[in-house]
C-alpha cells in the first residue's frame, strides 16, 4: 500500500496567517484528496487534485481560501489562508491506492488550531 | 450524489459482548464500501473493505461486515468487544476509477467493563 507523509502534524497559527500543509506519497498516484474533519465531525472532502490540472473544489470550498498544488504525482499541498478559528480543524490527504490491495490510503493528518 | 448514513452516534456496550454498527448507503451501482475507526488523537486505519464477491468480508482486529444491496447496508460486527475498540467509527462509499469517498458521520463507541 501506499504510504503517505503528511506535515506538520500539528500546529498553533494566528488568525489571519496562512498554513501550507504537505503530503509526500511514495508511489506515484493520478488523485489527490483532501479532506477536513472539524471537532467532533466526521471528514468532509475538501478538493480532488489532479497532476497538471487545476483543483477540483466540493461545494462550500473556495480555491482563494484553499489554494492546492500538485506539482508531480508523488506531492500535493493544501493552504489554509486567512485563518479564523474556525478554521480550526484536522486536515487530512489521501489518496486512491490502484495497487494489489486496491482502498484509500490517508495521511496521518494535521491538526490545526488557529488563535 | 452518493450519502452514507450511520444512524447511531453513540454506542455502549459492555466489554465481551457483541457488537453491530449499522451503515446504509445511497449509490446507484455498487459502490466500494469500507470501514475505518479512528482512536482519539489518532489517523484513520482500514478495518476492512468490500468491492465484490462474498458478501460477508473480514478485517483486522476481529471485525467482520456484511454486504446487503436489498438493504443498501453495510454493516459491522464484533462477536465480542475488548475495551481497546473504544474509538470512533466511519462507514464510507466510493466508486473507485479516481473518485472520492464520502463518510457518514461515525459512530462512537463506549466499552464498558
Amino acid at each position: 500500500s501506499a504510504v503517505i507523509s503528511q506535515k506538520p502534524s500539528r500546529d498553533i497559527c494566528q488568525r489571519g496567517t496562512s498554513l501550507t500543509i504537505q503530503c509526500q506519497v511514495d508511489s506515484q498516484v493520478t488523485m489527490m484528496f483532501w479532506y477536513r474533519q472539524q471537532p467532533g465531525q466526521s471528514l468532509t472532502l475538501i478538493a480532488t487534485a489532479n497532476q497538471g490540472s487545476e483543483a477540483t473544489y466540493e461545494s462550500g470550498f473556495v480555491i482563494d481560501k484553499f489554494p492546492i498544488s500538485r506539482p508531480n504525482l508523488t506531492f500535493s499541498t493544501l493552504t489554509v489562508s486567512n485563518m479564523s478559528p474556525e478554521d480550526s480543524s484536522i486536515y487530512l490527504c489521501s489518496v486512491e491506492d490502484r495497487g494489489r490491495d486496491y482502498g484509500y490510503t490517508f495521511g496521518s493528518g494535521t491538526r490545526l488550531t488557529v488563535v | 450524489a452518493q450519502s452514507v448514513t450511520q444512524p447511531d452516534i453513540h454506542i455502549t456496550v459492555s466489554e465481551g459482548a457483541s457488537l453491530e454498527l449499522r451503515c446504509n448507503y445511497s449509490y446507484g451501482a455498487t459502490p466500494y464500501l469500507f470501514w475505518y475507526v479512528q482512536s482519539p488523537g489518532q489517523g484513520l486505519q482500514l478495518l476492512l473493505k468490500y468491492f465484490s464477491g462474498d458478501t460477508l468480508v473480514q478485517g483486522i482486529k476481529g471485525f467482520e461486515a456484511e454486504f446487503k444491496r436489498s438493504q443498501s447496508s453495510f454493516n459491522l460486527r464484533k462477536p465480542s468487544v475488548h475495551w481497546s475498540d473504544a474509538a470512533e467509527y466511519f462507514c464510507a462509499v466510493g466508486e473507485g476509477n479516481g473518485n472520492k469517498l464520502v463518510f457518514g458521520a461515525g459512530t462512537i463507541l463506549r466499552v464498558k467493563s
